[in-house]
């Protein structure tokens, strides 16, 4: 199985809302991602954890709030969003974070902030 | 400042043409170059190379890179309507944790 599972696949929501974005994997991944992915642009970086333990932030606003509940799990908690905070929200894992691993993506959350 | 850059930035081309994209990068202390073609939503993984000169193939496709000269190429020969996609290119450098990405090539195959 080299499934990354995101959910929920589309995601609307109002700007005064509280929302999360989940993200499964069962390969024994230790090393999570989060990126975001505007149209026509590539992902972007937004957090990495590391054995459950959030290790890069890349100066990402207060208003995502990254959550490793354990090494399968990944979420992402959305509040007060922008309207330019709409994009695609890709996950990935890899085996750890070491340079010679691929990472796997999963499908995604497009999400749009209204 | 790390930087990774693809061309041409889009492509069209026929049915069985072979087509050639590029990647070339500035990372500090480069560690591995992985490409991904995304078509709909997620990235799919291609290729990871970390080796000069070992060229790594998948039935159509293939790429190889130079750590002299700090480029990849990505090969796809035979081309067919579902090549097409946006084909993205990633570096890991000194961080060894997080993908620095090109900004695609995104081709387009007409039959």
């Amino acid at each position: 199985d080299t499934e990354v599972t995101q959910t929920p696949k589309h995601l609307v929501m109002g700007m005064t809302n509280k929302k999360s974005l989940k993200c499964e994997q069962h390969m024994g991944h230790r090393a999570m991602y989060w990126y975001k992915q505007k149209a026509k642009k590539p992902p972007e970086l937004m957090f990495v954890y590391s054995y459950e333990k959030l290790s890069i932030n890349e100066s990402v606003p207060s208003r995502f709030s990254p959550e490793c509940p354990n090494s399968s799990l990944l979420n992402l908690h959305l509040h007060a969003l922008q309207p330019e905070d709409s994009a695609l929200y890709l996950c990935a894992s890899s085996s750890r974070t070491g340079a010679n691993t691929e990472a796997f993506f999963g499908q995604g959350t497009r999400l749009t902030v209204v | 400042e790390d930087k990774v850059v693809q061309s041409p930035l889009s492509l069209v081309v026929h049915e069985g043409d072979t087509v050639t994209l590029n990647c070339s990068y500035e990372v500090t202390n480069f560690r591995s170059l992985l490409w991904y073609k995304q078509e709909k939503k997620a990235p799919t993984f291609l290729f990871m190379l970390t080796s000069s000169g070992i060229e790594k193939k998948s039935g159509r496709l293939s790429s190889i890179l130079d750590k002299k000269e700090l480029f990849s190429i990505l090969n796809i020969t035979a081309t067919q309507t579902g090549d097409s996609a946006v084909y993205l290119c990633a570096v890991k450098g000194s961080a060894g944790t997080a993908l620095i990405f090109g900004k695609g090539t995104t081709l387009s195959v007409s039959s």
